[in-house]
């Protein structure tokens, strides 16, 4: 079946604009989770959804990042007023419950000139 | 804090040849173990998981072990082949109020030299 698809592949934005990346899990999946990674660096977890209950968002870096996700469905990640040090790989994961594997997404590039 | 530690960064071997990746971990509580495979502009992908009770699982040219007790882990790859090139994640899952927050480490990346 379907693996889990993110959108846009690429995204190039000026700073100070706001971004919106899409992911769409693999169906049945309750969980789903948003990464980044930088450069070289390892993945940093952002945000994780589990079901209809509330979002962990412990790992927003800061006000600017939000996240939605309806259901067990598509989920959105939101960044307002772009910085630089935004530029990243931004990677969704969805997996059936939440102590079983994570399947990854092919990322969203994004930079922020 | 929890943290996953891996090593060595990076490692260059020929091909054919074996290796072992190492983990280091101070999450808990302790709920599993991972290991993942990252290809170059790819999203990991699943190689083994590990419970606590779990000492050595396989997946092909792929061996994970675990020692719960010391918090270690490590993955041996055998008869290495230029597709294994790639960079491989160890990551931790611990349990806090229910709520499942992995642990990622930094990765260790392999280089297979023909």
């Amino acid at each position: 079946g379907a693996g889990v698809s993110q959108s846009p592949s690429n995204k190039v934005t000026e700073k100070g604009k706001d971004v919106e990346l899409r992911c769409d899990p693999i169906s049945g999946h309750t969980a789903l989770y948003w990464y980044r990674q930088r450069l070289g660096q390892g993945l940093e977890f952002l945000i994780y959804f589990q079901g209809n209950s509330a979002p962990d968002k412990s790992g927003l870096p800061s006000d600017r990042f939000s996240a939605e996700r309806t259901g067990e469905s598509v989920s959105t990640l939101t960044i307002q007023r772009t910085q630089q040090e935004d530029s990243a790989v931004y990677l969704c994961a969805s997996s059936r419950n939440s102590f079983d594997t994570q399947y990854f997404g092919p990322g969203t590039r994004l930079t922020v000139l | 804090k929890n943290q996953v530690e891996q090593s060595p960064q990076s490692l260059i071997i020929l091909e054919g040849k074996n290796c072992t990746l190492q983990c280091n971990y101070t999450v808990s509580p302790f709920s599993n173990l991972r290991w993942y495979k990252q290809d170059t502009g790819r999203g990991p992908v699943s190689l083994t998981i590990m419970t606590f009770s779990e000492n050595t699982k396989s997946n092909g040219r792929y061996t994970a072990t675990l020692d719960a007790d010391t918090k270690q882990s490590s993955l041996h790859i055998t008869a290495s082949q230029l597709s294994d090139s790639a960079s491989y994640i160890c990551v931790v899952a611990g349990a806090s109020g229910g709520s499942y927050i992995p642990t990622f480490g930094r990765g260790t990346s392999l280089i297979v030299h023909p």
